[in-house]
């Protein structure tokens, strides 16, 4: 059974401070991994993806990767309130039959305090 | 009308009534999936065509029938649900082959549904 574990949170950070969101993940062959953030009544909206060990910068996201100890997370710089939401890990992986599919973790929800 | 979108947004349904959920993809992607999403588990997929062929069938109960016409449209249809099926619902599509970040799922806004 492939998993994919984040911390279920809620984790408060104060405004401006840095939020840090990690996942892990049990299939070692993943190769791509997807970070969501999700709105109390919404669905799903990407935020980033990343492929490569090491890390990615988006604006005020990084996302970083090590393959190597299965793991994945997401770095949120200067925190706003607007950032409040539930975060999904996502990895995508090998189903059979040449078909993919994504496993998602619970999620984190993030609360920013102003 | 862009992006992925999902009708009814809302649904109240007895366990004996039959409905529909609509999904529609303006993305021109190739595949496209149901999801379960309830509350304190993590998104369920429960179906996937690729090329409007089923390729995946996560052991979802027959009470779920899905139906993909055309690459861009995706139904899912209901009937003697039960109340555990309470849920939001989600439809995705991606392109599938296109590789790397063309290979993201993107998401339409849901239907939320409450059997009685």
């Amino acid at each position: 059974q492939k998993e994919v574990e984040q911390n279920s949170g809620p984790l408060s950070v104060p405004e401006g401070a840095i939020a840090s969101l990690n996942c892990t993940y049990s299939d070692r062959g993943s190769q791509s991994f997807f970070w969501y953030r999700q709105y109390s009544g919404k669905s799903p909206e990407l935020i980033m993806f990343i492929y490569s060990n090491g890390d990615k910068e988006d604006g005020r996201f990084t996302a970083q990767l090590n393959k190597a100890s299965q793991y994945v997370s997401l770095l949120i710089r200067d925190s706003q309130p607007s950032d409040s939401a539930t975060y999904l890990c996502a990895v995508r992986e090998y189903s059979g039959a040449g078909s993919y599919q994504l496993t998602f973790g619970k999620g984190t929800k993030l609360s920013v305090i102003p | 009308e862009t992006g992925v979108t999902q009708t009814p947004r809302h649904l109240v349904m007895g366990m004996t009534n039959k409905k529909s959920l609509k999904c529609e993809q303006h993305l021109g992607h190739n595949a496209m999936y149901w999801y379960k999403q309830s509350a304190k588990k993590p998104l369920e997929l429960m179906f996937v065509y690729n090329f409007k062929e089923q390729t995946e069938n996560n052991s979802v109960p027959s009470r779920f029938s899905p139906e993909c016409p055309n690459s861009s449209h995706l139904f899912l249809h209901l009937h003697t649900l039960q109340p555990e099926d309470s849920a939001l619902y989600l439809c995705a599509s991606s392109q599938e082959g296109a590789g790397g970040p063309g290979e993201t799922q993107y998401f339409g806004p849901g239907t939320r549904l409450l059997v009685l």
